[in-house]
């Protein structure tokens, strides 16, 4: 069954340094997507980063890049020069392309605080 | 309007009250979904619309009735429901590709927070 994990509840980091969010994935599917969502306390979900289970290189968006290693089956989320903006819950998800319904697997998240 | 919206924003309703969240997107996409987001737990996938047509509901109790109208409105209509289902509602939206893709992005509106009393 696929399944996501991730282990941190909450982090800490000080402004302007990088952080490493942990996630891990189980799925028998060769084919897959994983992406990173972050949810501030107003509650939307917004969309930071994808990276694509047959994509060569890890997957950067301006301060955001995921370290995907794929026989480890993780893809933790590096946010560089961290802002205090950063600070909310942060959720890994992946979506099998098998069924093509677009479903999402979500998992728990890590609230992460940013100290100035 | 830009992106996702939804409609109201919070919600405090009785157990025997009938009430309807609504959603819409502006992005010119095909499928729209339901998520439930109670506190400490994972998002879940409450129900899928691909082109209208509902292809996904992952076992949700009958008190929860969803209304696709067309490719750009969903509704989720509510009735007698408990105060468990007190939680943040969200909508989202994507493009789904033919032949499956994992690149279809899904873009979340800012969620309906529900108080059931």
């Amino acid at each position: 069954a696929q399944k996501i994990t991730q282990t941190q509840p909450g982090m800490f980091v000080q402004e302007k340094e990088a952080v490493t969010l942990d996630c891990t994935y189980d799925t028998s599917d060769p084919s897959y997507g994983l992406f990173w969502y972050k949810q501030p306390s107003s509650g939307e979900m917004i969309f930071l980063i994808y990276q694509g289970s047959y994509d060569q290189q890890n997957a950067t968006e301006g301060r955001y890049s995921l370290n995907f290693q794929k026989a480890r089956k993780s893809a933790n989320l590096v946010i560089s020069a961290s802002q205090l903006g950063d600070s909310a819950m942060y959720f890994c998800a992946m979506r099998e392309v098998s069924g093509n319904t677009g479903k999402l697997i979500f998992g728990q998240g890590t609230t992460l605080q940013v100290k100035p | 309007e830009t992106g996702v919206t939804q409609t109201p924003r919070h919600l405090v309703m009785g157990m025997t009250n009938k009430k309807s969240l609504k959603c819409e997107q502006h992005l010119g996409h095909n499928a729209m979904y339901w998520y439930k987001q109670s506190a400490k737990k994972p998002l879940e996938l409450m129900f899928v619309y691909n082109f209208k047509e509902q292809t996904e509901n992952n076992s949700v109790p009958s008190r929860f009735s969803p209304e696709c109208p067309n490719s750009s409105h969903l509704f989720l209509h509510l009735h007698t429901l408990q105060p468990e289902d007190s939680a943040l509602y969200l909508c989202a939206s994507s493009q789904v590709s033919g032949g499956g893709r994992s690149t279809d992005t899904q873009y979340f509106g800012p969620g309906t927070r529900l108080t059931v009393l």
